[in-house]
């Protein structure tokens, strides 16, 4: 099935540091959707777009709708040890089913 | 409060055994989704349901089975076809039927372990 690409694959990264991960696709979409995995539970949504060139923001977090449609960016900011997890992208077209990324593997050291 | 709940979070299997996943939703969502994430993997989908008494195939339906004789439940089989049935399985659920894509909402999955 499909899959989006997604990258970096992996992250390490040090307390405080930002971090930046962004998702692509060979065709458009009109939501784009990201979510964290915390280590052995359920993916849990941060953010959702809808609209091609928005920004929004939760707390630390910020993702963009690519101008393309094709793409979508998710930046952390002053990153803390609760953000290790799994963080994926997620596209959807209209009612279709969503399209999922391959996952950025995010490790913060104190 | 609303969610969505998987039952149990930890199960093993003997190898030849069947077993069932139980998924349960009181959000009132029309369509429900099994995923298999391995260790380092993304998510891969099994089997989904838009509507009660239908279901179709997702990416790697082999070895298991589902039904949806209610809105609410959405159980997965791993039958002993299966043959690396090891993972942790993912249900999730969705409204269908609307322009504002919400995305799917997720329970906290169950680790099937074959010994």
């Amino acid at each position: 099935g499909q899959q989006l690409n997604q990258s970096p694959q992996s992250m390490f990264i040090q307390e405080g540091e930002d971090v930046s991960m962004n998702c692509t696709s060979s065709s458009i979409f009109n939501t784009w959707l990201w979510y964290k995995q915390d280590p052995g539970e359920g993916p849990v949504l941060l953010i959702a777009l809808y609209k091609a060139g928005e920004l929004t923001s939760n707390g630390r977090l910020t993702a963009q709708f690519g101008i393309t449609r094709k793409d979508s960016f998710l930046n952390i900011s002053a990153s803390i040890p609760s953000d290790v997890g799994i963080y994926f992208c997620a596209g959807q077209y209209n009612t279709d089913k969503l399209i999922f990324g391959t996952g950025t593997r995010l490790q913060v050291f104190p | 409060d609303g969610g969505i709940t998987q039952s149990p979070k930890y199960l093993f299997r003997k190898e030849g055994q069947n077993v069932t996943l139980s998924c349960e939703q009181n959000l009132n969502h029309d369509a429900m989704y099994w995923y298999r994430q391995d260790p380092g993997q993304g998510l891969r989908l099994i089997y989904y349901s838009q509507i009660v008494n239908d279901f179709q195939k997702g990416d790697i339906a082999e070895g298991y089975s589902v039904s949806r004789e209610k809105k609410e439940s959405f159980p997965l089989t791993v039958t002993s076809a299966q043959k690396n049935p090891t993972a942790f399985y993912l249900c999730a659920s969705s409204m269908f039927r609307t322009r504002a894509n919400y995305g799917y909402t997720f329970g906290s999955g169950t680790r099937l372990t074959v010994v």
